[in-house]
């Protein structure tokens, strides 16, 4: 079992343009949640997704949006992107109703 | 306000010598408490949460309601202790995850 997936591992993106990542849940896992880590802070929560649907919302604007598959993949997506959206961009998979998240390696993201 | 405050960003060991990391949280209603830990080149990974009260690695939990912290103990440091540690909490089953900002340990030899 391959955990959770992430990709790509890294990129770099100029001021105003968009991005896209995407991340493969641990086999057997339902729910996708993003986190958003700053350089020396801890993950912040994004949003959550299950059953292709946006269930909760952290303090995040609409230029940040998602989208779950049916095969429980998801993606990630940024618009305009801002110098300050440099960050580590963590998934993380579990089981609606079962206790545990597992976390991917997550991917770098680089606004210049 | 939701919230989870790690003081100490830095936290420095003798290898043999006792940790403590400290935990505080703001939380309206009864939250899950976590502890978790990323190694270097590592994913973040669960260390331990305090309803299983379990002892992990050594590392132990207590959950002080009185005084809303979540110290991390462990009695005999080693040097693979050695990461960051982020404490952490959550509400209903499912919730998202309120990350406090780490500290990081470093055990010297």
């Amino acid at each position: 079992d391959a955990g959770v997936t992430q990709s790509p591992t890294h990129l770099i993106k100029t001021r105003g343009q968009q991005v896209t990542l995407r991340c493969s849940p641990k086999s057997g896992h339902d729910t996708v949640s993003w986190y958003q880590q700053a350089l020396g802070q801890g993950p912040q929560f994004i949003f959550q997704y299950y059953e292709e649907e946006e269930r909760q919302r952290g303090n995040f604007p609409d230029r940040f949006s998602g989208h779950q598959f049916p095969n429980y993949s998801s993606e990630l997506n940024v618009n305009a992107l801002l110098l300050g959206d440099s960050a580590l961009y963590l998934c993380a998979s579990s089981l609606v109703g079962q206790d545990g998240y597992t976390f991917g390696s997550g991917t770098r993201l680089t606004v210049v | 306000a939701q919230r989870v405050t790690q003081p100490e960003k830095l936290l420095s060991v003798f290898k043999g010598a006792p940790v403590e990391l400290k935990c505080n949280y703001s939380y309206s209603g009864s939250p899950e408490l976590f502890w978790y830990v990323q190694y270097s080149r590592q994913r973040l990974q669960l260390l331990l949460r305090h309803i299983s009260r379990e002892s992990i690695k050594g590392f132990t939990a207590d959950l002080n309601k009185g005084e809303t912290s979540f110290h991390l103990k462990k009695p005999f440091a080693q040097e693979e202790d050695s990461a960051m540690y982020y404490c952490a909490l959550s509400g209903l089953r499912d919730d998202k995850i309120i990350f406090g900002k780490g500290t990081r340990l470093h055990i010297l030899p």
